[in-house]
């Protein structure tokens, strides 16, 4: 269980188009979802915070208006990487997280990757 | 605040040697949780165990197995006998307050 399908796996686009990346929760309530950035041979860098139904919370340095956020429901949340260009290449990666009623803990897991490379 | 180290930027070791990865955490939050994930060439994330602060207890899956102290705050990760198909990038990371925070990753190469 705890199943987070992130698509597209893989993208290419033109500098200047717009990419939609979506993260899904399959068989659970996402009440936060988290979006991170990982650049080569780095660690995961967090961009965002997402409580369903409320603004996303971006972390310092990322640009809002650039990687739109929404997070409409508790299984789905979309990043959409406006006006992409060459340096928004990257590896993003979706997590979410929910409580287990039954031990209490905080079950984070996270989705495949979208890697997209803008030409 | 909250961190995470992973002193080790890369190891190296023949198959079948015994190696350990080393995690260093620090946080302020009394309930918190230790994650350790695998991330092959592919790129997708691959969780290997998640242990919460008031269990201290070492674990051993397979091959694999995890020394948890709190009183020096590591997480510590043994692989026993590797294998190549372990090499991979290990991560490991905490979860405090809904804030993850990761380390930078031990890059691990097994040679046959």
């Amino acid at each position: 269980g705890a199943v987070v399908s992130q698509h597209p796996s893989r993208v290419i686009c033109k500098s200047g188009t717009s990419v939609k990346i979506e993260c899904r929760s399959l068989d659970f309530q996402a009440t936060t979802m988290f979006w991170y950035r990982q650049f080569p041979k780095q660690s995961l860098m967090l961009m965002a915070t997402s409580n369903e139904g409320s603004k996303a919370t971006y972390e310092q340095g990322v640009e809002k208006d650039k990687f739109l956020i929404n997070h409409a429901s508790l299984t789905l949340s979309t990043l959409t990487v406006t006006s992409a260009h060459p340096e928004d290449s990257s590896f993003y990666i979706c997590s979410a997280s929910f409580r287990d009623f039954d031990s209490g803990a905080n079950v984070l897991t996270f989705g495949a990757g979208s890697r997209l490379t803008v030409l | 605040a909250q961190k995470v180290t992973q002193a080790q930027t890369e190891i190296s070791v023949v198959e079948k040697e015994d190696v350990t990865l080393d995690c260093v955490y620090e946080t302020r939050d009394t309930t918190y949780y230790l994650f350790w994930y695998k991330q092959p060439p592919s790129g997708e994330l691959v969780f290997l165990i998640r242990r919460n602060s008031f269990d201290e207890q070492n674990e051993i899956s397979g091959r694999y197995s995890w020394n948890f102290q709190k009183s020096t705050s590591s997480f510590n990760f043994t692989i026993t006998a590797s294998q190549v198909v372990d090499s991979a990038v290990y991560f490991c990371a905490l979860l405090g307050n809904y804030q993850l925070i990761w380390g930078a990753g031990t890059k691990l190469i097994i040679k046959p």
